[in-house]
């Protein structure tokens, strides 16, 4: 597609649900990353694929979070047992080549998904 | 640890008038750095970016932002401000150290009047 496209834009569940997010990066990009971020902070880097392989996982913040990308194009970023504090803007972005921000890479990001936990 | 300070939350300027948002930045290495704006209803679209070179760089929309070592400083700004510059911006940073990890300023939320 022309731009990151993520998946539901709005989700509303209710604590102890699971939710699953998508995102389908732009066509023929490398790597794929997910960042959190809540309201009134900048986003916070959760994880990152180069094709299939998650590279960096350090910044889920509990086992509660995964993510995967099996085919190195669609990733989705699935959270069990939500709770309240799960409550943020997902984004996803995607770069042409592996090295992120490195070397004149540039990452694009796609719209978000609003997650509400209720 | 890495961080990234935009002290700045708010900042209201009149359509016409210039524009300078602060950042700056706690890094041990040679960062990249990076100046993100947030319409609303829009992803993160990126302004410009420093790498290496020359430290006035510019980027798309009119804005420019100088690196300044000395100053651990990335800021931006704009000569004039148009109605359309009303968003939020996000100064970020990585270093080859870190890998493709960006990390993000507390961000910006331009206003701009009449």
């Amino acid at each position: 597609g022309a731009g990151v496209s993520q998946s539901p834009r709005y989700k509303v569940t209710k604590r102890g649900q699971d939710v699953a997010l998508r995102c389908d990066p732009i066509s023929g990009h490398v790597s794929l990353y997910w960042y959190r971020q809540a309201l009134g902070q900048g986003p916070e880097f959760l994880t990152y694929f180069n094709y299939e392989a998650q590279q960096d996982k350090s910044g889920l913040p509990n086992d509660r979070f995964s993510a995967e990308r099996p085919e190195g194009s669609i990733s989705t970023l699935t959270i069990q047992r939500t709770e309240q504090r799960d409550s943020a803007m997902y984004r996803c972005a995607s770069s042409p080549r592996t090295g992120g921000g490195l070397s004149g890479n540039t990452i694009y990001f796609g719209e978000g998904s609003w997650l509400t936990v209720v | 640890a890495q961080s990234v300070t935009q002290p700045d939350i708010h900042i209201t300027v009149s359509e016409g008038a210039s524009l300078e948002l602060r950042c700056n930045y706690s890094y041990g290495a040679t960062p990249y750095l990076f100046w993100y704006v947030q319409s609303p209803g829009q992803g993160l679209q990126l302004l410009l970016k420093y790498f290496s070179g020359d430290t006035l760089v510019q980027g798309i929309k009119g804005f420019e932002a100088e690196f300044k070592r000395s100053q651990s400083s990335f800021n931006l700004r704009k000569p004039s401000v148009h109605w359309s510059d009303a968003a939020e911006y996000f100064c970020a940073v990585s270093t080859k150290a870190a890998g493709n990890k960006l990390t993000f300023g507390g961000g910006t939320r331009v206003l701009v009047k009449p």
